[in-house]
């Protein structure tokens, strides 16, 4: 149980275009979803927080019109790289916590992005 | 606000060896604790967690850990490490629901055949 899934696994674009990657919670109902930013041999930081029916929060210094989130169901969330530059490349994870045992957050399998 | 510290950056251990691996938080209010594992290019899994009911806490693939309060340690033991818990682990913590998860820096683990 609590699988999240993410789609695509990794993607390559030129720069100016924009990406979407998607996440799921395939066996549980997800309130919440985070969206997180991994770069090389770092830990992972925390870009926005997404409630099911209502706006993102986004962390400090995270440009809420680059990463557009977007949370209209239960079981999916969005993330959108607006007009991406290779500086945009990274690793990102999502995570969704269900409405119970809700403390704990479950972490889909993570998007490379790859920006040219 | 919640912090965690994880010692070590890159532990080694022997195949068969005791895997030690460190964590300290800080938290102005009773937290909840994780240890997660990442392999190579993919997500977390969750190892364990603690949510304030025994402080021994016993996860999957033969992980545990013990909260310890007076110490604000919640270290990661295996008994016997095994080639495949090759990895990075993070410990998180978080206040609790509705808040997010506060990582650590990660710590690599090798395991020498």
């Amino acid at each position: 149980g609590a699988v999240v899934s993410q789609h695509p696994s990794w993607v390559i674009c030129k720069s100016g275009t924009s990406v979407k990657i998607e996440c799921r919670s395939l066996d549980f109902q997800a309130t919440t979803m985070f969206w997180y930013r991994q770069f090389p041999k770092q830990s992972l930081m925390l870009m926005a927080t997404s409630n099911e029916g209502s706006k993102a929060t986004y962390e400090q210094g995270v440009e809420k019109d680059k990463f557009l989130i977007n949370h209209a169901s239960l079981t999916l969330s969005t993330l959108t790289v607006t007009s991406a530059h290779p500086e945009d490349s990274s690793f990102y994870i999502c995570s969704a916590r269900g409405t119970g045992g809700f403390e704990t957050q479950y972490f889909g399998p993570g998007t490379r992005l790859l920006v040219l | 606000a919640q912090s965690v510290t994880q010692l070590g950056s890159h532990v080694s251990v022997s195949e068969g060896a005791l895997v030690l691996l460190r964590c300290n938080y800080s938290s102005s209010v009773p937290p909840y604790l994780f240890w997660y594992v990442q392999y190579p290019n993919q997500g977390l899994q969750l190892l364990l967690k603690y949510t304030s009911a025994a402080t021994l806490v016993k996860g999957i693939n033969g992980f545990e850990a013990e909260f310890k309060k007076s110490e604000t340690s919640f270290h990661l033991t295996k008994p016997s490490a095994h080639m495949s818990d090759a990895a990075e682990y993070f410990c998180a913590v978080n206040k609790g629901y509705g808040n997010k998860l506060v990582f650590g820096a990660g710590t690599i683990l090798r395991v020498k055949s």
